[in-house]
């Protein structure tokens, strides 16, 4: 069975420190795709990154980045220079490559607030 | 990308009563998803929805409790019925735009008084 564990329930930082949310995941398959999705206040489930099982190279967005460690089974998300408009609540989550696919098993999630 | 729009957007529901959540799609898709949010919990899927055929529901679903509809290859909608406080959650539809990206909607805010 899948399982995403991400171990930080909530992190409070002050505006312009780093912050890396954890996330760590278990699955005997070695296709798998993962995500992280933000969730801010009003609900919606903002899609912010995949990344499939054959690649390992790390990602850049803007002040996001991702770093994907399949010997460690991780895939932990950075937030550079943090905002107030960072503050949500952020899930990683797996899904199997397949017939599996768009079932997406979802961490518990991680709390982030960002104060001025 | 997907974009994905939901009705209603919220709503207050009286126990023993049902409510239908339509989901709508802007480009055809032929595979949709049906999520709950429990207050303060992560997502739990409820359904995978294919036109065409019934409704696949995970464990702990069944159809009579929450049937789904999916008469084409952009919309569905997903009934709570007989509804009780413990269904209070947010119902978000889902779809997999292939290339491993899935999208969600913006969510139907349920209140079960």
């Amino acid at each position: 069975a899948q399982k995403v564990t991400q171990a930080q329930t909530e992190i409070s930082v002050v505006e312009k420190e780093d912050v890396t949310l954890d996330c760590v995941y278990e699955t005997r398959d070695t296709t798998y795709y993962l995500f992280w999705y933000k969730q801010p206040p009003s609900g919606e489930l903002v899609f912010l990154i995949r990344r499939n099982s054959f690649d390992e190279q790390n990602e850049i967005s803007g002040r996001y980045s991702w770093n994907f460690q399949k010997s460690t089974s991780s895939f932990n998300f950075t937030i550079t220079a943090s905002q107030v408009v960072d503050s949500a609540v952020y899930f990683c989550a797996l899904t199997l490559y397949g017939g599996s696919q768009g079932n997406l098993i979802f961490g518990k999630g991680t709390k982030l607030s960002v104060k001025p | 990308s997907a974009v994905i729009s939901q009705k209603p957007s919220r709503d207050i529901c009286q126990r023993g009563t049902s409510l239908t959540i339509q989901c709508q799609v802007d480009s055809q898709v032929t595979m949709m998803f049906w999520y709950r949010q429990q207050p303060g919990q992560s997502l739990t899927l409820i359904a995978t929805a294919n036109q065409g055929s019934e409704a696949t529901y995970e464990s702990g679903f069944v159809i009579d409790k929450f049937p789904i509809s999916r008469p084409n290859l952009t919309f569905s909608t997903l009934t709570v019925s007989n509804m009780s406080p413990e269904d209070s959650s947010i119902y978000l539809c889902s779809v997999f735009a292939g290339l491993g990206e899935q999208y969600f909607g913006p969510g139907t805010r349920l209140t079960v008084t």
